[in-house]
């Protein structure tokens, strides 16, 4: 089982309202990743951090954000949730500069915009 | 264009029989195939990681073979339970990036009945 948390785990909220998931994960790891899933599809990365204070977007545009101001913590706020934000949200961690280093994912968090 | 296409999409077997799943991809320069398990509403997780000079490699009643000449993976699940059911989901990292860059496809649904 990977130390990896992610909280909510679900949430329901109403649209225009400013929502934060969270993940942390207490491995050390450098690497931080935010993907999104619709049902049946893949996985699409949209944010990625290679450490503190660094924060890159993905390949599928996202109009949330991340900050990384520690290394355990990794963040993605929405300023202004809409109904085509309802996915679910994985968060991963991986270390070092190894292509082989497996990425241990998060529960994520289910979200649906009202 | 990098991409990773799997097959079935969906299969359903009876608890104790075997099965094989396939996965098909197109990712440049390749660097790893990993294959992960996913069960409903939880966080993918890794079950092999091959290498290009790996044929074959095993995890429990789990074995993923590559031929990377062809480009093609398949995961064999052996003497099947009801756990099994879950999303398998192949994953290519390409050996571009010091990211990591990961593209996945789109699972295969395995539903193991008793």
């Amino acid at each position: 089982e990977a130390d990896i948390y992610q909280t909510p785990r679900y949430l329901v909220i109403g649209t225009g309202k400013k929502i934060t998931l969270e993940c942390s994960q207490t491995m050390g790891h450098d690497k931080m990743y935010w993907y999104q899933q619709d049902p049946g599809m893949e996985l699409h990365l949209i944010h990625y951090s290679y450490g503190v204070n660094s924060t890159e977007k993905g390949d599928l545009s996202s109009e949330s954000t991340v900050s990384r101001i520690r290394t355990e913590h990794f963040p993605l706020t929405l300023e202004s949730a809409r109904p085509s934000h309802t996915s679910q949200y994985l968060c991963a961690s991986t270390y070092g500069t190894s292509g082989r280093a497996e990425q241990f994912f998060g529960p994520g968090t289910r979200l649906t915009v009202l | 264009k990098n991409q990773v296409e799997q097959s079935p999409q969906s299969l359903i077997i009876l608890e104790g029989k075997n099965c094989t799943l396939q996965c098909n991809y197109t990712v440049s320069p390749f660097s790893n195939l990993r294959w992960y398990k996913q069960d409903t509403g939880r966080g993918p997780v890794s079950l092999t990681i091959m290498t290009f000079s790996e044929n074959t490699k095993s995890n429990g009643r789990y074995t993923a073979t590559l031929d990377a000449d062809t480009k093609q993976s398949s995961l064999h699940i052996t003497a099947s339970q009801l756990s099994d059911s879950a999303s398998y989901i192949c994953v290519v990292a390409d050996r571009g990036s010091t990211l990591g860059r990961l593209y996945f496809g789109r699972g295969t649904q395995l539903t193991v009945w008793p």
